[in-house]
């Protein structure tokens, strides 16, 4: 039982680049969510998916695309990268008893 | 909107001492979920406790344990017989099981704890 995993661990692009970060988990969770965290701010949700075809927007979604189209999987797509994307960004899905867990994380630096 | 606080950037503590970090909300809802997350250097966020607001009594899990006072909204975390592995940063967080199904987890931004040998 792997929990969740996230790749990769660390990215570096260009402005304008595009890229996938990739979440999954083999915990069976229907809910799964994309955080970013940065320097004095805690934790802000992007977006988040209650199950396999549905997804919805959090606090911080512009930039960002998701599509939640397995269980298992919730990709983070950034579509045209900007340096106030540079962050870390965590993949998290929830049990039944309404507690999150969380990937390892992904730092991105965007130059 | 619901917020939630941290009103302690920073605190330090000798080891196997007892310290107390102070975490607020708000929110206008009854039922809701309260968390401390750990998150050590490595990044990894760990879960510490949670608290189920319609629970009276508090929360423990070996050395840690919560002050839940729901009419002050105040959810502290209480540490006893400090560690150094204990050091991190701490996030204090709520979440509402909202129409549909979904859930937000809202965090505060962060106690960073120290612990001196």
């Amino acid at each position: 039982n792997a929990g969740v995993t996230q790749t990769p661990k660390f990215q570096v692009l260009k402005t304008g680049q595009s890229m996938t970060l990739q979440c999954a988990q083999d915990m069976n969770h229907e809910y799964m969510s994309w955080y970013r965290q940065d320097p004095g701010m805690g934790l802000r949700l992007i977006h988040y998916s209650v199950g396999a075809g549905i997804t919805d927007q959090g606090e911080v979604p512009n930039g960002y695309n998701v599509s939640r189209s397995t269980t298992e999987d919730f990709p983070l797509r950034l579509l045209s990268a900007a340096p106030s994307q540079t962050s870390v960004y965590f993949c998290a899905s929830k049990d039944t008893w309404e507690t999150q867990y969380f990937g390892p994380g992904t730092r991105l630096l965007v130059l | 909107a619901q917020t939630v606080t941290q009103s302690q950037p920073e605190m330090s503590v000798q080891e196997a001492e007892t310290v107390t970090l102070s975490c607020t909300y708000d929110t206008s809802e009854s039922d809701y979920y309260l968390f401390w997350y750990k998150q050590p250097p490595s990044r990894q966020m760990i879960l510490v406790i949670r608290q189920e607001a319609y629970k009276q009594q508090n929360a423990t899990e070996n050395r840690f344990s919560v002050n839940f006072q729901k009419a002050a909204k105040s959810f502290s975390l209480k540490i006893s017989d400090s560690q150094l592995g204990d050091a991190a940063m701490y996030f204090c967080a709520y979440s509402l099981l909202s129409q549909g199904g979904s859930e937000k987890l809202v965090f505060g931004k962060g106690t960073k704890l120290t612990v001196n040998p």
